[in-house]
C-alpha cells in the first residue's frame, strides 16, 4: 500500500540536542512538506520541497533544517535552536507539487523535550 | 501574510444534531479544501472545492465556497460519534502549498 511513514511516533530530546525526524513517502510524489502543530492549534508550515535537491522555507524555519536527496525522502532535523521544540510533527506530500490535489499526511512524531 | 480564521474553536453538540463551521480568508483564494483530523491522528483530505459559489456534497457532509471565494463551510447533518475530531480548511497559498485554518474541534455527546 502507497503512504508516508513517519518514524518515530513518539521521541524524546534532552535540551541541547538536534534530533531528526524521518519521512519516507512511497506515493511517487514530487513534493513534499513539514508541519508543526501545537495542542489546540493549526498547522504551521516549517519546510517544504517541490523538487530533489531543493527546498524553500515555511513559516516558522527558524531552528530547524532538512534535506531532499531523494524523492522519497525529506528528514527534518530539529536544532538545539529552536526554542520550544515540543510539537506534533506531521510530514506530508503532494502530486507534481500541486495542491489542488490534497496533501496526504503521515501519522505524525511527537516530540518532547526532557 | 494570509490568514484563514475559522469559528466556532470548539463546538459540542448532542448525537443528531447539526454542526457547522466557519472558514475565513483575508484573501481570495483560488480553491480550498477540508481536512478532518480525527483525536490523536493526522489530517486526512475531505475534499477540495474550487468554483465560486460551489457546493458538495459527501453523505451527511455539504461543503459550500462563497461567491467571493473568501469563505467556506462544512455542516454535518444528524452528528454521529464517529464524526468526532478537528476539520481544517485550507487556502492555497504561494508555490502550491497550503497555510490551514486554526480548526474547529468537533465534540459529539451520545
Amino acid at each position: 500500500d502507497g503512504g508516508i511513514t513517519q518514524s518515530p511516533k513518539y521521541l524524546f530530546r534532552k535540551e541541547g540536542q538536534n534530533v531528526t525526524l524521518s519521512c519516507e513517502q512511497n506515493l511517487n510524489h514530487d513534493a513534499m512538506y513539514w508541519y508543526r502543530q501545537d495542542p489546540g492549534q493549526g498547522l504551521r508550515l516549517i519546510y517544504y520541497s517541490q523538487i530533489v535537491n531543493d527546498f524553500q522555507k515555511g513559516d516558522i524555519a527558524e531552528g530547524y533544517s532538512v534535506s531532499r536527496e531523494k524523492k522519497e525522502s525529506f528528514p527534518l532535523t530539529v536544532t538545539s535552536a529552536q526554542k520550544n521544540p515540543t510539537a506534533f510533527y506531521l510530514c506530508a506530500s503532494s502530486i507534481s507539487g500541486q495542491a489542488n490535489y490534497g496533501y496526504t499526511f503521515g501519522s505524525g512524531t511527537r516530540l518532547t523535550v526532557v | 501574510g494570509q490568514q484563514v480564521m475559522q469559528i466556532p474553536q470548539y463546538q459540542h453538540v448532542q448525537e443528531g444534531e447539526d454542526f457547522t463551521t466557519y472558514c475565513n480568508s483575508s484573501t481570495t483564494l483560488s480553491n480550498i479544501q477540508w481536512y478532518k483530523q480525527r483525536p490523536g491522528g493526522h489530517p486526512v483530505f475531505l475534499i477540495q472545492l474550487v468554483k465560486s459559489g460551489e457546493v458538495k456534497k459527501q453523505k451527511r457532509l455539504t461543503f459550500q465556497f462563497g461567491e467571493a471565494k473568501k469563505n467556506s463551510s462544512l455542516h454535518i447533518t444528524a452528528t454521529q460519534t464517529t464524526d468526532v475530531g478537528t476539520y481544517f480548511c485550507a487556502g492555497e497559498g504561494g508555490a502550491n502549498n497550503l497555510f490551514f485554518g486554526t480548526g474547529t474541534r468537533l465534540t459529539v455527546i451520545p
